[in-house]
């Protein structure tokens, strides 16, 4: 069965710098990626998506995410944070027969003043 | 477009209690989904659907009933709740995956609903 695994569940960084959120799923087969983002008591909403194509696709909000077959990776990125970033992340696998996605268990970004 | 929509926005029950989360979607999709969310589990699935009047098991479906009488509407039953099914619970739902020119496999969700069983 696939499964996602996101490193860190709490990522603390200072407003305009740099952030990782680290991703790696575990199928070595054909799979489609994607970054979900939760604001506090919202739902989910897609940030961006790996289908096919080229490995750094970007999303809203200045993120972008580089698929990484060889080493199973789906790591999204930020040049420059704003406060308002502050969310829950989550990534997600589909399945092996595609017709379902596998989460991540997530990791808070918090973006201090 | 209201997108995915989810009803009731929280609810209290007492053990042993049933209830009724509704789902409604106007995207004409065909695929709905069923997920509960605890801190730091991320989403898990409890049933999907791949269609009207068909219902599937997801990861965790003990002690939830679906139905899906109308391609718009996917209900989750709880028969009788426990506090073990505290949670926040959201609905998805997609077009149907692979078909070309769909557009992918990415998901849209709900607001959420939050249950709390004392």
């Amino acid at each position: 069965a696939q499964s996602v695994t996101q490193l860190d569940s709490q990522v603390p960084v200072f407003e305009e710098a740099p952030v990782e959120l680290r991703c790696n799923y575990s199928s070595s087969v054909s799979v489609y990626l994607f970054w979900y983002v939760q604001y506090p008591n919202q739902g989910l909403q897609l940030l961006l998506k790996y289908l096919s194509g080229s490995t750094l696709v970007k999303g809203i909000n200045g993120f972008e995410a580089e698929f990484n077959k060889s080493q199973t990776s789906f790591h999204l990125r930020k040049p420059s944070v704003h406060i308002s970033d502050t969310a829950e992340y989550f990534c997600a696998v589909n399945d092996l027969y595609g017709n379902k996605l596998v989460f991540g268990a997530g990791t808070i970004l918090r973006v201090k003043s | 477009n209201a997108g995915v929509t989810q009803t009731p926005k929280f609810r209290v029950l007492k053990t042993g209690q049933s209830m009724t989360l509704l789902c409604a979607q106007d995207m004409n999709h065909e695929y709905m989904y069923w997920y509960r969310q605890d801190p730091g589990m991320g989403l898990r699935l409890i049933h999907y659907s791949v269609g009207e009047g068909t219902t599937a098991k997801g990861e965790v479906p003990d002690g939830y009933n679906v139905s899906r009488l109308k391609k718009q509407n996917f209900l989750l039953g709880l028969e009788s709740a426990a506090p073990s099914q505290t949670s926040v619970y959201f609905c998805a739902s997609s077009r149907t995956p692979g078909l070309a020119g769909t557009g992918g496999y990415e998901q849209y969700f709900g607001p959420g609903t939050r249950l709390t069983v004392t």
